[in-house]
């Protein structure tokens, strides 16, 4: 069983759709990433967040600590959002533990 | 300020040979991380390094390894290549002191092993 789990594997969605990507994992972690990877296997770090709640433009990150649980939303979705998005669990200074990553595609 | 940037950006090996791939952090940045990512395996953490010293090491073979030099600097080198190693491979690099800034990735290597 992987230690970290995301869900959906794949979502489509209509432009201006609100999207929420779900991860959660099985141990305690110091801090999650958010990553987004484009097609060329770019990887961009969105954010990282050990409580609460960020906000960065129309993207948001929440973890819930005791549930052991973190979403990733956006808001207003626009086909250039298209890309795999994928949560890591970070374990001890920069040793990461992957999702499997969800597809993300918006169609105009 | 330049970003991550790796080297080569694309490679084609045989099995059997070894190879060695350069990332270059962002200045300033002392900590170095590889990862590998496979269509079967996804990502997967290879190694660490702060400070020219291995902090950490991924559940990987003997085969993979690396190193980091004075100037941040970071290489790491698969000899005896299999099939099973053709794989994008990224490195990361973030702010000395800041353990809980974000990576900054390169845009990786990619190899193919035939």
């Amino acid at each position: 069983k992987n230690e970290v789990e995301q869900s959906p594997q794949n979502l489509t969605a209509q432009e201006g759709e609100f999207i929420t990507i779900n991860c959660s994992y099985s141990v305690g972690i110091s801090a999650l990433h958010w990553l987004q990877q484009h097609p060329g296997g770019g990887i961009v770090s969105l954010f990282m967040l050990s409580s609460g709640k960020k906000k960065h433009g129309r993207l948001i990150a929440t973890i819930n600590i005791q549930e052991k649980h973190s979403s990733l939303h956006i808001t207003a979705s626009h086909p250039r959002d298209s890309a795999v998005y994928i949560c890591a669990g970070q374990y001890n200074t920069d040793k990461l533990i992957f999702g499997t990553g969800t597809r993300l595609q918006v169609f105009p | 300020k330049a970003g991550v940037t790796q080297t080569p950006r694309y490679l084609i090996k045989t099995r059997g040979q070894q190879v060695t791939l350069s990332c270059s952090p962002i200045s300033g940045h002392r900590s170095v991380s590889w990862y590998q990512q496979t269509p079967g395996q996804g990502l997967q953490f290879l190694f660490e390094y702060f400070s020219e010293t291995q902090r950490n090491k991924g559940n990987f073979p003997g085969r993979f390894s690396g190193r980091q030099f004075s100037n941040s600097r970071s290489e790491m080198n698969v000899s005896t290549l299999e099939l099973g190693d053709s794989a994008l491979y990224l490195c990361a690099s973030r702010p000395p002191g800041q353990g809980f800034s974000p990576l900054h990735f390169g845009n990786g290597t990619r190899l193919t092993v035939t």
